[in-house]
C-alpha cells in the first residue's frame, strides 16, 4: 500500500537559516504530492503540490521537487521566519476510486528569532 | 477565507455526555473526512463519505459515529463522552473526481476535552 516517511522532527532553527525536511514515498503508480502546514490551534493548509515527476511546486518561500527516481519530496526554505513555525505534513494521493489522502506523521518546525 | 466550518472551536464536557462536533462545507464537494489528531501530531482517519447516505469506517477505530444526509453537512457524534475521547478532530473535504492532484481542505478543527 501507500506510505510517507517523513524526517521526524522537532527541528528547531534561527531565523533565516535554511530549512530542509525530508519526505519519501512508496505508491503504486504516479502520484499526486503534496505539503501541507498546519499553524498552532488551527487545521491544515496546502501549501504546494506537484503532480509529475520532476514537477516544482512553490509557494511563500518554500520549494518542492517531485524526484521519481528516489520516490522523494522533499521541502526546503532558503531563510525561515519566526512566522514559519508551524507542523508540517507530506502526503500523496494515488487517485482511484477508493480516494484517500496519505499522511506522512508530521514535523513539528520551531523557528527563534 | 474558509469554506469548511467547523463548531465549536473548544469544547470542553463532563464524562457521560452526548456530544456531536458539527462540520459543515460551502463548496459542493461530495467527500469528506473526519481526523483524529493525537498530541503527536499524527493523523488518524476515523471516518469518511462519499456522498450523501454513504459513511465508512477509516483506518482508527472510533466510538464515534458519523451521518450524511446533506452534502454539505458531516457531523460526528459521540453518545458518551470518555476521557480518552479528548482530541483534536478536524473535518476535511474534497471534489467528487477520482482525480490524483486533487487534496483536500480542511476545518480549523474542534479541541475536545472530556473531563
Amino acid at each position: 500500500g501507500d506510505s510517507v516517511t517523513q524526517m521526524e522532527g522537532p527541528v528547531t532553527l534561527s531565523e533565516e537559516a535554511f530549512l530542509t525536511i525530508n519526505c519519501t514515498y512508496t505508491a503504486t503508480g504516479y502520484p499526486s504530492l503534496f505539503w501541507y502546514v498546519q499553524y498552532p490551534g488551527e487545521g491544515l493548509q496546502l501549501l504546494l503540490k506537484a503532480t509529475k515527476a520532476d514537477d516544482k511546486g512553490s509557494n511563500k518561500g518554500f520549494e518542492a521537487t517531485y524526484r521519481k527516481e528516489t520516490t522523494s519530496f522533499h521541502l526546503e526554505k532558503g531563510s525561515v521566519q519566526v512566522s514559519d513555525s508551524a507542523v508540517y505534513f507530506c502526503a500523496l494521493n494515488s487517485g482511484g476510486s477508493n480516494y484517500k489522502l496519505t499522511f506522512g506523521k508530521g514535523t513539528l518546525l520551531t523557528v527563534n528569532p | 477565507e474558509a469554506d469548511i466550518y467547523q463548531t465549536p472551536r473548544y469544547l470542553v464536557i463532563g464524562t457521560g455526555k452526548k456530544i456531536t462536533l458539527e462540520c459543515s462545507q460551502t463548496m459542493g464537494h461530495d467527500k469528506m473526512y473526519w481526523y483524529q489528531q493525537d498530541p503527536g501530531m499524527e493523523l488518524h482517519l476515523i471516518h469518511y463519505s462519499y456522498g450523501v447516505n454513504s459513511t465508512e469506517k477509516g483506518d482508527l477505530s472510533s466510538e464515534s459515529t458519523v451521518s450524511r444526509i446533506r452534502t454539505e453537512h458531516f457531523p460526528l457524534t459521540l453518545e458518551s463522552a470518555r476521557p480518552s475521547h479528548t482530541s483534536q478532530y478536524l473535518c476535511a473535504s474534497s471534489p467528487g473526481a477520482a482525480r490524483r492532484d486533487y487534496g483536500y481542505t480542511f476545518g480549523s478543527g474542534t479541541r475536545l476535552t472530556v473531563v
